[in-house]
């Protein structure tokens, strides 16, 4: 099993633009999230989904849409990028909520 | 969601135990203790999690005082792989929301 995989690992965007973050598991599992961690900061839940076509808000959701059309997958988009998404964003994905979540290697996203 | 309170760093020397404390004075019955461990540069990984009795597994022992008000994650052997930032968190067992808090920083001296 690959595990939690996520791409790219390093993006760098202009203000305005737009771009997906893309998160694949095949673990078949049914809750995946997204994070944020900015530096020297702990992990911020972005947005998260229980299973396929239902997704919900975390702590900081604004400036991101997220979908959920297969289980396997859980993109994150963001619509008009801003310097304050400079961060690092991970995926995780678990069997089910209360379980053990499975991160990936993360995504280095610097906004100009 | 019930807070965690964790020192903000800790050294230990290799080969020695360490004992990482967390507090969490208003945990709910039903809400599991979890720690993660976050490598430099890497995704948060799962170390241990328990209830009320204390737990082992190969990485580590979790004990959980009587009124579940604190824990302890205990490294047994510190190595320098060890070096990481812990997490404790509470996830209430109908909810798998993991909200971080800052962590406890821990440093191993060869």
């Amino acid at each position: 099993n690959a595990g939690v995989t996520q791409t790219p690992k390093f993006q760098v965007l202009k203000t305005g633009q737009s771009m997906t973050l893309q998160c694949a598991q095949d673990m078949n599992h049914e809750y995946m999230s997204w994070y944020r961690q900015d530096p020297g900061m702990g992990l911020r839940l972005i947005h998260y989904s229980v299973g396929a076509g239902i997704t919900d808000q975390g702590e900081v959701p604004n400036g991101y849409n997220v979908s959920r059309s297969t289980t396997e997958d859980f993109p994150l988009r963001l619509l008009s990028a801003a310097p304050s998404q400079t961060s690092v964003y991970f995926c995780a994905s678990s069997r089910g909520l209360a379980e053990t979540q499975y991160f990936g290697p993360g995504t280095r996203l610097l906004v100009l | 969601d019930a807070k965690t309170t964790q020192p903000n760093s800790m050294e230990s020397n290799e080969e020695e135990p360490v004992h990482l404390p967390c507090n969490h004075s208003t945990i709910s019955g039903t809400d599991y203790i979890h720690w993660y461990r976050q490598l430099p540069s890497q995704g948060p990984e799962y170390v241990i999690h328990g209830l009320t009795s204390n737990v082992n597994n190969r990485m580590a022992s979790l004990a959980i005082a009587e009124d579940r008000k604190s824990s302890t994650l205990i490294l047994h052997r510190a190595t320098l792989r060890d070096a990481a930032v812990y997490y404790c968190i509470l996830m209430a067992v109908t909810g798998g929301k993991l909200i971080f808090g800052q962590g406890t920083e821990l440093s191993v001296k060869p």
